[in-house]
């Protein structure tokens, strides 16, 4: 039932910048791209989420495509505690959400 | 604010037994989800409510899983008679209107033997 595909894996280097892909080809015209992250053992946690312009807060920025069809979350300066699975989510008109696999970020020192 | 508030952080039991776990919403948000997330299917969506009204239970596995919300700071997840395969951590989660940010508690962990 997922809508997004993600990378089930990725490295990045303590202080630099993350990058998280993910494609939603299928994303309707009033859905919105929703991006979580869950650090081992607690409840996932919201990140950021945008419909159509990129959108920056104090914890990442999301990067959505013209055609909506893709969108990369960055993590300006990734550390230790950033290591977790993040989730991108499509989200329908009553937030029903569908978490797929998501990707594993391991942040190394 | 506390969060979404979930009981109990662990639940071990014994297969044939009935099961209640609880939820807490955040104090004024109008919509409250229950998730189960495993190993083998990750996190999976059960039922939501919207103001206390179930509104999709699809996600619902079977006739021994139910929920209510009985009023705006309150609801549970009932497995009777529970079954090992029935192991995962439960989530609880409330947002405060449509398409808008969800809020996870720190979940149930919950062990049928």
């Amino acid at each position: 039932d997922a809508k997004t595909t993600q990378p089930p894996s990725m490295d990045c280097a303590e202080g630099r910048a993350a990058n998280l892909p993910c494609n939603h080809s299928t994303i309707s015209g009033n859905e919105y791209v929703y991006w979580y992250r869950q650090i081992h053992s607690q409840g996932p946690q919201y990140i950021i989420h945008g419909l159509k312009n990129n959108e920056t807060n104090e914890m990442a920025s999301l990067i959505i495509t013209e055609d909506r069809k893709s969108s990369t979350l960055i993590l300006p300066h990734a550390t230790l505690r950033d290591t977790a699975v993040y989730y991108c989510i499509v989200g329908d008109n009553f937030n029903k959400f569908y978490f797929g696999s998501g990707t594993k970020l391991n942040v190394k020192p | 604010d506390a969060g979404v508030i979930q009981s109990p952080r662990h639940e071990v039991t014994e297969m044939g037994q009935e099961v209640t776990l609880r939820c807490k919403p955040i104090s004024g948000h109008n919509s409250l989800f229950w998730y189960r997330q495993t190993m083998m299917r990750g996190l999976e969506l059960l039922i939501y409510f919207n103001n206390n009204v179930p509104i999709d239970d699809s996600g619902m596995p079977e006739d021994r899983f139910s929920a209510k919300m009985p009023n705006a700071s309150f609801s549970t997840l009932k497995i009777q008679p529970s079954e090992p395969r029935d192991s995962a951590v439960y989530f609880c989660a409330s947002s405060p209107a449509n398409r808008d940010i969800q809020y996870f508690g720190a979940g149930t962990r919950l062990s049928v033997l």
